[in-house]
């Protein structure tokens, strides 16, 4: 059973446009999500986060969006560089306090063409 | 869908003892598998990738004495913390790429509390 979904493999967007990743959940436990971003050959890094008492949250080029009535979320980029080309995954777990466990999605590879 | 299978999924020892982890690649062959260890506020550290039939390839400033890799056939990598200590305590979590798109597929994690 997976409880974080990422349904789109592979997404291509072009230099300067807007990247939308998606990411659905079913645990309704879930209050806190994540996501990071990785390279070939590297582990992936933190890039941003949400906690379920907000339905935004920014960081320069980096915006999550959460939706909790339905059980989504979503990571915009804007505007898209080159060096965002990568595999995103969106994670998520219950509570941001200790040691609790992330659940990972599959990932999303983005490609930004020039 | 692919799976990995990390066992066990908690675990409590005394200070002084070793532990070993264990991932597994369910459905299909891993020829390279990660080791990351979480941290507070939920980043993740690459310990260390593991390679099946060669030596593992570890992060700066991981142990490789204390955090043992083994990579002995193409659906299993181990990880054994030896002579844990209760600054050892924390997540673990193991990844696989299932060649050739290069999915990278994530273990439950292994969290590990050292008394």
């Amino acid at each position: 059973d997976q409880q974080v979904k990422q349904n789109s493999p592979s997404l291509s967007v072009q230099e300067g446009r807007i990247s939308i990743l998606n990411c659905d959940y079913t645990n309704s436990m879930f209050d806190y999500f994540l996501w990071y971003k990785k390279y070939p050959a590297e582990g992936p890094t933190f890039l941003i986060s949400i906690s379920s008492i907000k339905d935004k949250n920014e960081d320069g080029r980096f915006t999550v969006f959460l939706n909790k009535s339905a059980k989504h979320l979503s990571l915009h980029i804007v505007p898209s560089q080159p060096g965002d080309s990568a595999v995103y995954f969106c994670a998520a777990c219950e509570g941001d306090q200790g040691a609790q466990k992330l659940v990972f999605g599959q990932g999303t590879r983005l490609t930004i063409n020039p | 869908g692919a799976v990995v299978s990390q066992h066990p999924s908690r675990v409590i020892c005394k200070s002084g003892t070793s532990v070993k982890i264990e991932c597994r690649s369910l459905d299909f062959q891993a020829t390279t598998m990660f080791w990351y260890r979480q941290f507070p506020k939920k980043s993740l550290m690459l310990m260390a990738t593991s390679n099946e039939g060669s030596k593992a390839t570890y992060e700066q400033g991981v142990e490789k004495d204390k955090f043992l890799i083994n990579h002995a056939s193409l659906t299993l990598s181990t990880l054994t913390v030896t002579s844990a200590h209760p600054e050892d305590s924390s997540f673990y979590i193991c990844s696989a790429y299932r060649d050739p798109n290069e999915k990278l597929f994530f273990g439950s994690g292994t969290q590990l509390s050292v008394l």
